[in-house]
């Protein structure tokens, strides 16, 4: 069964870091793309960054880009988001989702999702 | 960025009625395209995959349909569980963006 498993989150000030880790099992990790997807209470679904099978190729949502960084290490079967200069509205759930074989295809399952760490940018 | 317009935010039902939803792309999008359900807690779950394969697993009461640029998610009865937010996904192009969200309640 194919399993993703989230972790780090917690309550961090602003201005704030904090490193998520989603750590996979249940497939070859590294035969495919992963994405994160985040959620503000109450609110819709938000695209954030994903991140090719071999890692050397990223994606960032425009409201992330130059604050977050994703990464991954195969070895680990483990995906990684960095978290920087956080603000309050990057108080979210953050899921991590697997992807397709190729970051860029449009072929992207976007399935399964994980269950999510809560992450909370307050003073 | 390609917006998702989904239609509408919230709808009160009965069960046993026919449920639709839609979603429509500012763009074409071809049938990349995914439907998933939401209950409160809990991660999505995919039900639609292509606009219109259904997910292994998943009850045939719920349907997708659709593509370029309008698709329709349909639950043909609905049932007690179905109770939830429902939210279309387009993979075609980045950033992937989501519907707002439709979401289901009691009549």
């Amino acid at each position: 069964e194919v399993q993703l498993v989230e972790s780090g989150g917690g309550l961090v000030q602003p201005g704030g870091s904090l490193r998520l880790s989603c750590s996979a099992s249940g497939f070859t990790f590294s035969s495919f793309a992963i994405h994160w997807v985040r959620q503000a209470p109450g609110k819709g679904l938000e695209y954030v960054s994903g991140i090719s099978s071999d890692g050397g190729s990223t994606y960032y949502a425009d409201s992330v880009k130059g604050r977050f960084t994703i990464s991954r290490d195969n070895s680990k079967n483990t995906l990684y988001l960095q978290m920087s200069s956080l603000r309050g509205e990057d108080t979210a759930v953050y899921y991590c989702v697997k992807g397709g074989e190729w970051l860029r295809s449009n072929k992207d399952p976007f399935d399964p999702w994980g269950q999510g760490t809560l992450v909370t940018v307050s003073s | 960025d390609i917006q998702m317009t989904q239609s509408p935010s919230s709808l009160s039902a009965s069960v046993g009625d026919r449920v639709t939803i839609t979603c429509r792309a500012s763009q074409g999008i071809r049938n990349d395209l995914g439907w998933y359900q939401q209950k409160p807690g809990k991660a999505p779950k995919r039900l639609i995959y292509a606009a219109s394969s259904l997910q292994s697993g998943v009850p045939s009461r719920f349907s997708g349909s659709g593509s370029g640029t309008e698709f329709t998610l349909t639950i043909s009865s609905l049932q007690p569980e179905d109770f939830a937010t429902y939210y279309c996904l387009q993979h075609s192009s980045y950033p992937r963006t989501f519907g707002q969200g439709t979401k289901v309640e009691i009549k």
